[in-house]
């Protein structure tokens, strides 16, 4: 069974640019997360989808991040404009619908703001 | 509100010693899994365990075991007989175990604990 897919795994900006990322869940999982992990911290939870309705959001900084699921299940997150604390690594997990405790977990793109 | 403190930042270990990573907890959940997740340097982020709030025993898995005290609201994870490819970085997080609470598979993660293991 194929893992979480994501590309880009880098991805370098200058500050006031914009950038996106893609995630590709698990076959069949109708939850999907994106996580923001600055260095040297945990990941924090930015917006949870099922199927391709926003669960929670509330910690998403929604003047500068969006984020899309439109088919229900490649997503989209993007920044615009990009800000230096902006810098992390962007963790995208999937899990079954009703088992969201089972999160698996794809290899995140390195954001570097400039 | 959850919290999890990893207050370990960094453990340094020789090939074989043993190895504890102490994890700390706060919930005003009543029912609540706690996890462990290891990432090694490839990023991405490997499911170890999960333990429901309710089962209090000890789990042991091959060379790693896991210590659960609800009284002292700590989850521990040792590594016995620690090798080279244990390096890594591990997070230990808590989540709501209800289904109706707004937590409910969200994952609060610690600011985890750097494990170099050195041969």
């Amino acid at each position: 069974e194929a893992g979480v897919a994501q590309s880009p795994r880098y991805k370098i900006i200058e500050k006031r640019q914009s950038v996106a990322f893609w995630c590709n869940p698990i076959s069949g999982h109708a939850t999907l997360y994106w996580y923001q992990q600055i260095l040297g911290q945990g990941p924090k939870l930015l917006i949870q989808f099922q199927n391709n309705g926003v669960v929670d959001d509330s910690q998403l900084p929604k003047d500068r991040f969006s984020a899309e699921r439109l088919k229900g299940v490649d997503s989209t997150l993007k920044i615009q404009p990009a800000k230096l604390e902006d810098s992390a690594v962007y963790l995208c997990a999937s899990s079954l619908e009703g088992k969201v405790y089972e999160q698996y977990f794809g290899p995140g793109t390195r954001l570097t703001v400039t | 509100a959850q919290k999890v403190t990893q207050a370990q930042t960094e453990i340094s270990v020789v090939e074989k010693e043993d190895v504890t990573l102490d994890c700390v907890y706060e919930t005003r959940d009543t029912t609540y899994y706690l996890f462990w997740y290891k990432q090694p340097p490839s990023g991405e982020l490997v499911f170890l365990i999960r333990r429901n709030s309710f089962d209090e025993q000890n789990e042991i898995s091959g060379r790693y075991s896991w210590n659960f005290q609800k009284s002292t609201s700590s989850f521990n994870f040792t590594i016995t007989a620690s090798q080279v490819v244990d390096s890594a970085v591990y997070f230990c997080a808590l989540s709501e175990a209800w289904a109706g609470g707004t937590s409910y598979g969200k994952l609060t993660f610690g600011q985890g604990t750097i494990l170099t293991v050195h041969p």
